[in-house]
């Protein structure tokens, strides 16, 4: 398996644009994961799907960002408008969970998306 | 409130030497995990190992090791005889009030800085 997959690698877009980042999870993990990482605020959670379902969805910042997850092998992060302070590298993760929401495997994260805003 | 603390933002070790990173923990569940995820400098962030909070045996792998100790909440990784390759950022990481091992807190990060 190749892993996660994300696309864009890396992204520079205008304050107001719309910018949609994506992600190809491992085949078989039914539970995927997309994180934001700055410098002020580290690694944080943005929202959490089970089965292509949205789970969590506490840590998304603002209503200008959203999630989905059409089918087991896509997800994507949509920002729009987006602002300077999106900028930042967002990552997605997988992980097999099982029934009880214990992990069966650790997550497994993907190159990231290093979003600029300018 | 769910809080992974690494106290130490940056060290730097000549090749060879042994370097420890400290990882501290605040959580009310009794069931939890505890992670170290690695991120060299191109980016990716490299699954190094889990522990869950009923097994406080130490690790080994390789030049790895990992101390569990439940009493003063800390998990903290060790390694031996560094090398320029283990260069990298190490972040420490909490499952977010379960045992989902992808609902992950993390620490702010150790960079670790191996001079040759």
């Amino acid at each position: 398996d190749a892993g996660v997959i994300q696309s864009p690698r890396h992204e520079v877009t205008e304050m107001g644009q719309e910018v949609t980042l994506r992600c190809k999870p491992i085949s078989g993990h039914n539970s995927l994961f997309w994180y934001r990482q700055t410098m002020m605020r580290g690694l944080e959670l943005l929202i959490y799907f089970n089965n292509n379902v949205p789970i969590d969805d506490s840590g998304m910042p603002e209503d200008r960002f959203s999630a989905k997850m059409p089918n087991a092998s896509f997800s994507t992060l949509k920002i729009q408008p987006s602002e300077p302070r999106d900028s930042a590298v967002y990552f997605c993760a997988c992980a097999s969970i099982g029934e009880w929401g214990v992990g069966d495997t650790e997550a497994f994260f993907g190159q990231g998306t290093r979003l600029t805003v300018v | 409130a769910q809080k992974v603390t690494q106290a130490q933002t940056e060290i730097s070790v000549v090749e060879k030497e042994d370097v420890t990173l400290d990882c501290v923990y605040e959580t009310r569940d009794t069931t939890y995990y505890l992670f170290w995820y690695k991120q060299p400098p191109s980016g990716e962030l490299v699954f190094l190992i889990r522990r869950n909070s009923f097994d406080e045996q130490n690790e080994i792998s390789g030049r790895y090791s990992w101390n569990f100790q439940k009493s003063t909440s800390s998990f903290n990784f060790t390694i031996t005889a560094s090398q320029v390759v283990d260069s990298a950022v190490y972040f420490c990481a909490l499952t977010k009030g379960s045992s989902n091992t992808g609902k992950l807190i993390f620490g702010q990060g150790t960079t670790l800085q191996v001079k040759p």
